[in-house]
């Protein structure tokens, strides 16, 4: 079955600093991929929808100037936490799905990341 | 915007019983409502799924409704094990013909007491 692969699965990094998960579907194109956040015993948020060639599109709330993210094939996206503080400490999962009319979606491993 | 709303939070039971969780969304648009079991740390596992074109779906012990006049649907768990203690999400998704965005509920975390 598709999958898709998440690295790194977890993360620290100091204040200010930025950081860069990646999400690569293995054996599927995907144009389009999705980036969540969970906090602690919270939901998925979406955050943004990755489309590739193209700029993501941000949900509400959500800073695109400090969650940069790139698609530039059809296999990878990426998120780049960007001057990171302690309150982006999170657990980040990437999503997709293998076309457009296929409704089935697959989950990356995610990648916790700590602030400190 | 879109929303899920998602019923109970928490949820305890008796190995044996059956478990009940609810869902409503806000998107008429909506045609496809999966429900994921997730693990601390892990991520979400497709468990079941239902399309709009139809009002229910089962597989073995699991099963789901869907009331699209209503606008909810519901996740049935019979005779409950204490390996289904988990928490446990439904979503969501849009038109397919657009990006088909996923939007998940708050979760409900199920405790099955052996």
């Amino acid at each position: 079955g598709a999958v898709v692969s998440q690295h790194p699965s977890w993360v620290i990094c100091k204040s200010g600093t930025s950081v860069k998960i990646e999400c690569r579907s293995l054996d599927f194109q995907a144009t389009t991929m999705f980036w969540y956040r969970q906090f602690p015993k919270q939901s998925l948020m979406l955050m943004a929808t990755s489309n590739e060639g193209s700029k993501a599109t941000y949900e509400q709330g959500v800073e695109k100037d400090k969650f940069l993210i790139n698609h530039a094939s059809l296999t990878l996206s990426t998120l780049t936490v960007t001057s990171a503080h302690p309150e982006d400490s999170s657990f980040y999962i990437c999503s997709a799905r293998e076309n457009i009319g296929h409704y089935g979606y697959t989950f990356g491993s995610g990648t916790r990341l700590t602030v400190v | 915007g879109e929303n899920v709303e998602q019923h109970p939070s928490t949820l305890s039971v008796q190995e044996g019983d059956s478990a009940v969780i609810k869902c409503t969304y806000s998107d008429s648009a909506s045609n496809y409502f999966p429900w994921y079991k997730q693990e601390l740390g892990k991520r979400p596992q497709l468990i079941i799924d239902i399309r709009s074109n139809v009002g229910e779906k089962k597989d073995q012990r699991i099963a789901v409704t869907l009331n699209k006049t209503a606008k909810h649907f519901s996740l049935h768990i019979t005779e409950t094990q204490p390996e289904d203690s988990a928490v446990y999400f439904c979503a969501a998704m849009g038109s397919i013909s657009n990006t088909g965005k996923l939007i998940f509920g708050q979760g409900t975390t199920l405790q099955v007491k052996p």
